[in-house]
């Protein structure tokens, strides 16, 4: 039974550049959140979609964040200008009618 | 009063000792209270959770606390062992919006 998928699972790129990060949730659930987790900052909560419709999108930094989810299977996150404060982990979580949230293994974001 | 408080930041224990992580709430409407657990390179996943109609919730070697009139609540981990090493998370949540509130985190380290 596959979990959370995400892609890539490393991203190294230079400040300035476009960065989309993508997210399969498991099949049937109906909630995506995606989070951004930095040593000084903890684990974040970016923007939540339920039913592939944004609800929440109060913890998105700035203009420079946006996130997508064209069908229920599949959501992107795009950053862009990247900065390098931007470097993170970025995890993608699903869920299904309720409140466990399961996570993708996450992309680690390198901005040069 | 969306913040959940969590205590200590790092913690170390012997392996045969007992772990203890505490989080305390502000909002009354919560009425979910889970754990999650992280190992490095990995995304949380859901370790325990309660409701406040109990004040204690076992499962194996893990325990939550409830103490509702404080609004506090505790991770409790029984004999403690190397393969507990990892980052600590609580969570609340209350109503029809799925969104969980995160602690800041505690990471554990059982040395052998």
């Amino acid at each position: 039974d596959a979990g959370v998928i995400q892609s890539p699972r490393h991203e190294v790129t230079e400040m300035g550049q476009e960065v989309t990060l993508r997210c399969k949730p498991i099949s049937g659930h109906n909630s995506l959140f995606w989070y951004r987790q930095t040593m000084m900052r903890g684990l974040e909560l970016l923007i939540y979609f339920n039913n592939n419709v944004p609800i929440d999108d109060s913890g998105m930094p700035e203009d420079r964040f946006s996130a997508k989810m064209p069908n229920a299977s599949f959501s992107t996150l795009k950053i862009q200008p990247s900065e390098p404060r931007d470097s993170a982990v970025y995890f993608c979580a699903s869920s299904s009618m309720g409140y466990t949230q399961y996570f993708g293994p996450g992309t680690r974001l390198t901005v040069l | 009063q969306q913040q959940v408080k969590q205590s200590p930041q790092s913690l170390i224990v012997q392996k045969g000792g007992i772990s203890i992580i505490n989080c305390a709430y502000e909002n009354t409407a919560f009425d979910y209270f889970p754990w999650y657990q992280q190992f490095p390179g990995k995304g949380p996943a859901l370790l325990i959770a309660i409701r406040p109609d109990v004040s204690e919730k076992k499962e194996g070697r893990f325990t939550i606390s409830f103490n509702k009139s404080a609004k506090q609540f505790s991770l409790h981990i029984m004999d403690s062992q190397p393969g507990d090493s990892a980052t600590y998370f609580c969570a609340a949540a209350g109503g029809s919006n799925y969104q969980l509130i995160w602690g800041a985190g505690t990471k554990l380290i059982i040395k052998p």
